[in-house]
């Protein structure tokens, strides 16, 4: 059984530029969460998708978008990428009635 | 954003010893989850946590609720080296909605 699945593992992006993650839930789940881990800091949330919805929204700009297919995987947009956006971005998937969250290993963003 | 006040900010164990670490918040939670990372990987759940007082072990790892639904507990018994890392708490205010809180972290190392 799949866990969740990110992709890429590394990228490296110079400021301006525009950026897109992929994430695949955890086989059976409907909902997919993502994250911004700055370092030594703990996860902070973007968004949330369900139904090919955004349910939820943290305390991030516009220049974050995000994307549900039909098939549940899901893709985080950043533009205008700052210096600051260097992190690591984490995906995470559950059932959109339950609590527990499962995640993928990350997608390492260098903005240079 | 906001984030849970974890502690201790780290700390260094020998084979055997027991770990005891904490995390408070200003807030209300409904559910608490306790987390690990190693380095380059994304948090992987240890344990979930859903009502005031609930205890729940997972192996030598267990946890606890606290009674004011403010705080959360989790203690590691005789801790071995695959044990070092860094521990997350996350808190979740509304069941079912993905906006897991994190804390800053709890980082485990080997006494030199």
């Amino acid at each position: 059984d799949a866990g969740v699945t990110q992709s890429p593992t590394h990228l490296i992006k110079t400021r301006g530029q525009q950026v897109t993650l992929r994430c695949s839930p955890k086989s059976g789940h409907d909902t997919v969460s993502w994250y911004q881990q700055a370092l030594g800091q703990g996860p902070q949330f973007i968004f949330q998708y369900y139904e090919e919805e955004e349910r939820q929204r943290g305390n991030f700009p516009d220049r974050f978008s995000g994307h549900q297919f039909p098939n549940y995987s899901s893709e985080l947009n950043v533009n205008a990428l700052l210096l600051g956006d260097s992190a690591l971005y984490l995906c995470a998937s559950s059932l959109y009635t339950d609590t527990e969250a499962f995640f993928g290993q990350g997608t390492r963003l260098t903005v240079v | 954003g906001q984030q849970l006040n974890q502690s201790p900010q780290s700390m260094f164990i020998q084979e055997g010893e027991d770990v005891s670490m904490n995390c408070t918040s200003s807030s209300i939670f409904n559910t608490w989850l306790w987390y690990k990372q190693d380095p380059g990987e994304g948090p992987v759940l240890l344990i979930a946590l859903y009502k005031a007082g609930e205890l729940t072990s997972n192996g030598r790892l267990t946890a606890q609720f606290g009674i004011t639904r403010k705080d959360s507990f989790l203690n590691i018994s005789a801790s071995i080296p695959s044990d070092v890392g860094i521990y997350f708490c996350a808190g979740l205010i509304t069941p079912g909605q993905g906006n897991l809180i994190f804390g800053k972290g709890t980082k485990l190392s080997v006494k030199p």
